[in-house]
């Protein structure tokens, strides 16, 4: 059974870099087959896509994201991760990995980690 | 706001059906995806391929979609079908969520 568990600090200051990863048990995230995202919920709100990776480090982001948002992707520990650069309060949320399929029907999200949740607060 | 627009809520009896619309020009010519999120859980795919389910997700749970909205359908809902649920659509690689609905089970 596939299993993404997120790791990264729970609390964080203004302007400082977050550093986000999942680590991906039960598969390879070396397979052709999907990609590795990151989503968030921020408090009391609705689902946002980030962006994702595909195995050979082509990535895809949102373009409602800014560029301090990036993806990478660690084969050899089997992990991808999500930094975000200059951080505010507005990036407090819960933060999800997630697999993503692409089929012919579409793109979507099979499997999701337990997420982790980010404050920024001074 | 959302490209996919959806009640913030929807109350049912127990034994009831559920009906939770998705709208979005997003949708039009695609299938749409639907999420299942209860209290402090994380989402958990519930539809796929329009119409399809995950193993583990009750055949009470249905999809369709028809021109530009989508609709999750929850037959004969059960007290534990209370969450919030989500649809999903894609376009030119970037995937977008509805803002969800509550589903209420009176």
């Amino acid at each position: 059974q596939l299993q993404l568990q997120e790791s990264g600090p729970g609390l964080m200051k203004p302007a400082e870099t977050l550093s986000l990863s999942c680590t991906v048990s039960g598969g390879s995230i070396s397979s052709s087959n999907y990609y590795w995202g990151w989503i968030r919920q921020s408090p009391g709100k609705g689902l946002e896509w980030i962006g994702s990776i595909f195995f050979n480090g082509n990535t895809y982001y949102n373009p409602s994201f800014p560029s301090r948002f990036s993806i990478s992707l660690d084969t050899s520990k089997n992990q991808f991760s999500l930094k975000v650069t200059s951080v505010t309060a507005a990036d407090t949320a819960v933060y999800y990995c997630v697999r993503e399929v692409a089929d012919p029907y579409g793109y979507y999200f099979d499997y999701w980690g337990q997420g982790t949740l980010v404050t920024v607060s001074s | 706001s959302y490209d996919l627009r959806q009640p913030p809520s929807v109350s049912v009896s127990p034994g009831q059906t559920a009906t939770i619309t998705c709208s979005g020009d997003r949708l039009r010519g695609k299938f749409a995806f639907w999420y299942q999120q209860k209290a402090a859980q994380s989402p958990r795919l519930l539809i796929y391929q329009n119409n399809k389910r995950p193993s583990g997700i009750p055949e009470r749970f249905s999809g369709s979609t028809s021109g530009s909205t989508a609709t999750l359908t929850i037959s004969g809902t059960q007290p534990t079908d209370e969450a919030d649920y989500y649809c999903q659509a894609w376009d030119s690689s970037t995937k977008v969520f509805g803002g969800g609905t509550k589903v209420t089970v009176l």
